[in-house]
């Protein structure tokens, strides 16, 4: 299948920063990605679909000025956590879409805010 | 009534068993399902899809029925490998994936 990768796998980081996860699918290219938010024993939740060259479309519920959206290429979407706290604390998981339609995830980045 | 519902398990079956798990799901309009298998903290990978036919992958068979809303999944002669967490999978559109909370599955020697 295809191949996507995300960058950081695992970040630690004091109340209030930003953190920014890269998402990029490395044999293809995808006009749309998604992004996913995994609590512990809690099933993925949408996010937010993230469409090459336009806004972001958010879930019901998602604050876009707190998870900032940026697929500026085919091949890179980059999802800005702001001013975080613990509570974002999570497993953020991103998808790309092949032109056939079929979804391959990347390997996570677990986020913990102190 | 959540969209996409599954029994959390755990299911604990001995090596060389066979094991069914369900799911169901409440919108009529889904177009397309699958069943994807998450490891401990790792990403949700995809199985198989699943047809209203019916289709087996080796020793995996999964079912759709669509007048039930049902979705099931079959494993047959279970290695300790295929501990994991079973999710169900819905497209709803567009390629809006609904994921279930997952089945857990142990297999045990």
């Amino acid at each position: 299948g295809a191949v996507v990768s995300q960058h950081p796998s695992r970040v630690i980081c004091k109340s209030g920063t930003s953190v920014k996860i890269e998402c990029r699918s490395l044999d293809f290219q995808a006009t749309t990605m998604f992004w996913y938010r995994q609590f512990p024993k809690q099933s993925l939740m949408l996010m937010a679909t993230s469409n090459e060259g336009s806004k972001a479309t958010y879930e019901q519920g998602v604050e876009k000025d707190k998870f900032l959206i940026n697929h500026a290429s085919l091949t890179l979407s980059t999802l800005t956590v702001t001013s975080a706290h613990p509570e974002d604390s999570s497993f953020y998981i991103c998808s790309a879409r092949t032109v056939h339609n079929e979804q391959f995830f990347g390997p996570g980045t677990r986020l913990t805010v102190l | 009534r959540k969209e996409v519902e599954q029994d959390p398990g755990p299911f604990n079956v001995p090596e060389g068993a066979t094991v069914a798990f369900n799911c169901t799901y409440s919108n009529s309009a889904s177009q397309s399902f699958f069943w994807y298998r998450q490891d401990c903290r790792k990403e949700p990978k995809l199985l198989m899809s699943v047809y209203s036919s019916g289709n087996e992958d080796g020793r995996f068979t999964a079912q759709l029925n669509r007048a039930s809303q049902y979705i099931s999944l079959l494993i047959r002669d279970s290695k300790l490998s295929d501990s994991a967490t079973y999710l169900c999978v819905v497209n709803r559109g567009y390629s809006t994936l609904t994921f279930g909370k997952g089945t857990m599955l142990l297999v045990s020697p």
